[in-house]
């Protein structure tokens, strides 16, 4: 186990409803870095928190927000949600710096998100 | 932009035998390559991963993967299979300096007793 832990494990939601999801990171790490996994399909990065503040953003809408907060632990949250957001939502927690380093990733379970 | 490519969809092997994952990818400046095994609902668990130096790297569980500058590949090996290996596998690629990581759609193995 990575020490990365989500929460809930699951989640049902109707079309544009907003959800949170949440995050605890590896003792010791700094950074958390947050991805959609849709069925079949490989993690596509949303963006990632060092330090309390964003750092780097992948193709998403604004309607997909975060948070990391003074212990390091995150939240995801998504507005107004879309039938296509149904997903697994993997956190995923590092030892970085501003710029990135060469520190590896360590996802956690993830949340099972179901728009209906 | 940078990309990763996992040609096979699957892979079978029998039990015992060598395996091989292939993976390809396309980044400008300096790679971070990463290997990442999925288990059926569960999130991934880290192989390996080069960043430089020995173009051969070894990882948990006996695997290991090679890095081809020339070729731009990073195919993932290992010398005997167990059927426990069976899994989905994904490359990935982070460029230098930079904090997106951008995965394969993965490629699932099937090890056969």
């Amino acid at each position: 186990e990575t020490g990365v832990t989500q929460s809930p494990t699951h989640l049902i939601k109707t079309r544009g409803q907003q959800v949170t999801l949440r995050c605890s990171s590896q003792s010791g790490h700094n950074t958390v870095s947050w991805y959609q996994q849709a069925l079949g399909q490989g993690p596509q990065f949303i963006f990632q928190y060092y330090r309390e503040e964003e750092n780097g953003r992948g193709n998403f809408p604004p309607r997909f927000s975060g948070l990391q907060f003074p212990n390091y632990s995150s939240e995801l949250n998504v507005n107004a949600l879309e039938l296509d957001d149904s997903a697994l939502y993997l956190c995923a927690s590092s030892l970085g710096g501003a710029s990135g380093t060469t520190d590896t990733q360590y996802f956690g379970p993830g949340t099972r998100l179901t728009v209906l | 932009a940078q990309s990763v490519a996992q040609p096979e969809d699957q892979v079978n092997v029998a039990e015992g035998n060598p395996l091989t994952v292939k993976c390809t990818y396309s980044v400008s400046g300096n790679p971070y390559l990463f290997w990442y095994v999925q288990y059926p609902n569960r999130g991934l668990q880290f192989l390996l991963k080069y960043i430089t130096g020995d173009n051969l790297v070894k990882g948990s569980y006996g695997f290991e993967a090679e890095f081809n500058k020339s070729q731009t590949s990073f195919h993932l090996k290992k010398p005997s299979a167990l059927v426990s290996d069976s899994a989905l596998y994904f490359c990935a690629v982070r460029r230098g300096g930079y904090q997106k990581v951008t995965f394969g759609t993965g490629t699932k193995l099937q090890v056969i007793p």
